[in-house]
């Protein structure tokens, strides 16, 4: 079984520019793992904001961006917003089968 | 409008089984899948399955094989989440996702709570 790996917390000043990662166990994450990313506000149910590496929703604020970085999946945050504060889920697929990473807290302060 | 509405809290005994609804409306069902999430209290969110509302097709994680059964029913537009031999720690928020491109709609979620 696969391992989605997140870093656990990550702070980004207002206005500020921030890479979350998403990487896999069983190697380099590429486009055929799909990457999604995924904004949880506490008490609030999950909305997707990036879906298959890198494209938008209509409701994803500009700001976000999806890509493949090193190996990992990445979501880019520039000129982060309070706003933004927030939990961060990335998600692979593993031949059509789904794995959630852990999670990242983002603070904005 | 799109939605996903799902059917109630539960409260379950150890052992039991739970099956949750997700009512689909705003667009046509078997166009598209249904991914079931959940979340357990201050937990990360975890992948349960999926099915394909047009064929029925369903692909389950290694966890919960055997434990976890997807279905739909397509007259009603809906799709069925039953979890069997809870436990404690299946206490959780369980989500309905549609999903062909985006997972772009989230039902409201389904507190089931297992306890004795």
């Amino acid at each position: 079984q696969a391992v989605v790996t997140q870093e656990p917390s990550l702070t980004v000043s207002p206005g500020g520019t921030v890479t979350l990662t998403c990487g896999s166990s069983t190697g380099a994450v590429t486009s055929g793992h799909y990457p999604y990313w995924f904004q949880q506000k506490p008490g609030q149910a999950p909305r997707t904001l990036i879906y298959d590496t890198s494209n938008k929703h209509s409701w994803t604020p500009a700001r976000f961006s999806g890509s493949l970085l090193g190996g990992k999946a990445a979501l880019t945050l520039s000129g982060a917003q309070p706003e933004d504060e927030a939990e961060y889920y990335c998600l692979l697929s593993y031949s059509g089968a789904r794995l959630f990473g852990g999670g990242t807290k983002l603070t904005v302060l | 409008q799109v939605q996903l509405v799902q059917s109630g809290a539960e409260v379950k005994k150890p052992g039991a089984s739970v099956k949750v609804s997700c009512k689909a409306s705003g667009y046509t069902f078997t166009y598209y899948a249904m991914h079931w999430v959940r979340q357990a209290p201050g937990q990360r969110l975890e992948w349960m399955g999926w099915i394909n509302a047009g064929n029925g097709n369903t692909k389950y994680p290694q966890k919960f094989q055997g434990r976890v059964t997807i279905t739909r029913d397509t007259s009603a537009t809906t799709a069925y989440m039953e979890l069997s031999s809870l436990r404690s720690e299946d206490t959780a928020v369980y989500y309905c996702v549609r999903d062909w491109s985006g997972m772009d709609v989230w039902g409201q979620g389904t507190t089931v709570t297992v306890s004795s």
